[in-house]
């Protein structure tokens, strides 16, 4: 059972445009990690959010963490053909890691 | 820098051979665990090991099997290979069974 949908599945920009990701659930979580995975690599963390309503910041890209605990967004602010890959959230509950299918980033120069 | 070292990164089997993938970690970690990975399905976890010696099933442990003699080494094997095998395969360690996963490169299997 997917208990972690990502929108959109697929997404296809210019450089220097904004865009934003979601992570949605109808569970609460305990914490919530955003990944990214480059073509023929493994995923590499992002960032990791504990507390209903956080906001992390890395470089630009922004986090948030819903008050609720439930669902995430990844904003990332003039975007560079260097975010090109698979952008992946996993919810951690109960000793158990619930995985989004990701949402495939493209950058065009 | 922490590592995860995956022995092969392309494979290509015969259906029934047997495969064995292994990993390796250097983070000292307490957990380990094999993922595949494929389009439309997203990463699955096949198992886990949560200290030397033992393992719990994941989601999809039908065809495999594990073996984590030391610490740092997990190993996923294939008793015999078939083609709805062929998949890519991720090892990850973690302090935790929720926390920070370190991924290898990953091994890509093809089994005609």
């Amino acid at each position: 059972t997917q208990l972690l949908e990502q929108s959109p599945q697929f997404l296809s920009i210019q450089e220097g445009e904004n865009l934003t990701v979601y992570c949605n659930s109808s569970s609460v979580f305990s914490s919530l990690q955003w990944y990214r995975q480059e073509p023929g690599e493994g995923p590499v963390l992002l960032v990791t959010v504990v507390t209903g309503g956080e906001v992390k910041k890395l470089k630009r890209l922004t986090f948030q963490f819903g008050d609720a605990r439930k669902d995430s967004s990844l904003h990332i602010t003039a975007a560079q053909p260097g975010d090109t890959g698979l952008y992946l959230c996993i919810g951690g509950n109960n000793r158990k890691l619930i995985w989004g299918l990701g949402t495939s980033l493209a950058v065009n120069p | 820098d922490v590592k995860v070292t995956q022995s092969s990164r392309y494979l290509v089997k015969r259906t029934g051979e047997k495969v064995f993938l292994e990993c390796v970690q250097d983070m000292d970690h307490e957990n380990m665990f094999w993922y595949r990975q494929d389009p439309g399905l997203g990463l699955r976890l096949i198992y886990f090991s949560y200290d030397v010696k033992m393992k719990e099933k994941g989601d999809i442990p039908e065809g495999y099997s594990v073996s984590r003699e030391k610490k740092e080494r997990f190993s996923l094997i294939l008793e015999s290979a078939s083609t709805n095998q062929t998949s890519m395969y991720l090892c990850a360690s973690s302090w935790s069974e929720t926390g920070e996963l370190f991924f290898g490169e990953g091994s890509r299997l093809t089994v005609l």
